[in-house]
């Protein structure tokens, strides 16, 4: 079946540095989404990537999907501590059926 | 406005012992999961309503576990005789669309079988 893998599985970073964590799946993916998941809260939405090489950004946030539509990746820029949770990535193997990666554990010192 | 709401958000159980979970989702979804989270994990898929019908159960671990929507709103997961690899947090997601759009999910179930 369908698997999506996540790298890193952690990172701790500084804050003010960057970030990036790459999704890819074994399959073609009609669509990628992330979500971040704070310590003790549930996922949350972030954004649906949709079309092949598509990139969005949201603030400090980028987010890349391949031409090949099987691979991902999210970039914080200036990481802050409001940052800090799991990010997780997850494609979709039905037109309903998402997906998920293990998730990338994102720590910033402040 | 009101998200989706689980209850209990903590349940502790002893093995053998039968637990129900609620999901309350937005009012006015349509789709509606169950989702188990293992500690460290990303969320697994275990069964998807399309308002009272269950078009989706082949996630659900073992014949322990059963899920319903009757009225094609609130959702209850049951299991049934619970082992102690049951325990994790449940998750429980709706989608206002069909097809593949934005889950909002609500805060979880973290059950403990001891």
């Amino acid at each position: 079946g369908q698997q999506v893998m996540q790298i890193p599985q952690y990172q701790h970073v500084q804050e003010g540095e960057d970030f990036t964590t790459y999704c890819n799946s074994s399959t073609t993916l009609s669509n990628i989404q992330w979500y971040k998941q704070r310590p003790g809260g549930h996922p949350v939405f972030l954004i649906q990537l949709v079309k092949s090489g598509e990139v969005k950004k949201q603030k400090r946030l980028t987010f890349q999907f391949g031409e090949a539509k099987k691979n991902s990746s999210l970039h914080i820029t200036a990481t802050q501590t409001t940052d800090v949770g799991t990010y997780f990535c997850a494609g979709f193997r039905s037109n309903y059926k998402l997906t998920f990666g293990k998730g990338t554990l994102l720590t910033v010192n402040p | 406005g009101a998200g989706v709401s689980q209850s209990p958000r903590y349940k502790v159980a002893k093995r053998g012992q039968d637990v129900a979970l609620r999901c309350d989702p937005i009012s006015g979804h349509v789709s509606l999961f169950w989702y188990q989270q293992a500690l460290g994990q990303g969320p697994e898929f275990l069964t998807y309503f399309q308002n009272e019908a269950q078009l989706d159960k082949s996630g659900l671990p073992s014949d322990r576990f059963f899920a319903e929507r009757p009225e094609g709103s609130v959702s209850t997961l049951k299991i049934q005789r619970t082992q102690q690899e049951d325990s994790a947090v449940y998750l429980c997601a709706s989608s206002s669309l069909l097809g593949e759009t934005e889950q909002f999910f609500g805060p979880g179930t973290r059950l403990t079988v001891l």
